[in-house]
């Protein structure tokens, strides 16, 4: 039973460029959580998608930053015009009912550095 | 806002020595309460969790967690741990039902031979 996977695992783009991270939840899971990890912090919400909703986006930048989770295919998080700040770890994760009373499981993160 | 303290930040221990790890959030309701671990190059995986019922739970590799509540604390311990234990452990919160996960900055974990 595959667990969440993340793509690309690394990604290094220059500022102004537009970076685009993937999730695919667990086999079974229609919930989805991004989430942000900065130098030295813990994790940080950032939103919570269902398939083709937008639940909860009370942690994403008012700008740059958009989700989505399409009917068909993975979630995607799009950064666009990065800048160094964005450099971070994104986590995806996966639920099967909602966040609040189950346990969300974690993909192995995409690294960003923004040169 | 909910927040989420863990202290202690990095922390250095032989093999067979006790950890306890504290955690301390500041939400005044209903709780949901994670301890994830975040081995060198893996993602973050659950070590145990606590929804309701005993106080004490138990986990996986010998961790268990005591939620006080009083205290507004689940903190982590494990007896006697070993060098595969070395890793980053973050406590997480949950609270009044919502769907946001609130994380702890994470105690960074080395456990020396």
């Amino acid at each position: 039973n595959a667990g969440v996977m993340q793509n690309p695992r690394h990604l290094v783009r220059r500022r102004g460029q537009e970076a685009r991270l993937r999730c695919s939840p667990m086999k079974g899971h229609s919930h989805v959580y991004w989430y942000r990890q900065l130098p030295e912090e813990g994790l940080k919400f950032m939103v919570y998608l269902q398939k083709e909703n937008i639940i909860d986006e009370s942690g994403m930048p008012k700008e740059r930053f958009s989700a989505e989770f399409p009917k068909e295919g993975p979630s995607i998080l799009r950064i666009q015009q990065v800048v160094r700040g964005d450099s971070a770890a994104y986590f995806c994760a996966s639920s099967s009912i909602r966040g609040g009373t189950d346990t969300q499981y974690f993909g192995p993160g995409t690294r960003l550095t923004v040169l | 806002a909910q927040s989420v303290s863990q202290h202690n930040h990095h922390v250095i221990l032989s093999e067979a020595a006790s950890l306890e790890l504290g955690c301390n959030y500041s939400y005044g309701g209903t709780v949901n309460l994670f301890w994830y671990v975040q081995y060198p190059g893996q993602h973050l995986q659950l070590l145990l969790k606590y929804f309701s019922g005993d106080p004490l739970v138990k986990g996986i590799k010998g961790f268990e967690a005591e939620f006080i509540k009083s205290k507004f604390s689940f903190n982590l311990r494990k007896p006697s741990v070993q060098w595969s234990d070395t890793a980053e452990y973050f406590c997480a919160v949950n609270a009044g039902g919502n769907n946001r996960l609130a994380f702890g900055k994470g105690n960074q974990v080395v456990v020396i031979p």
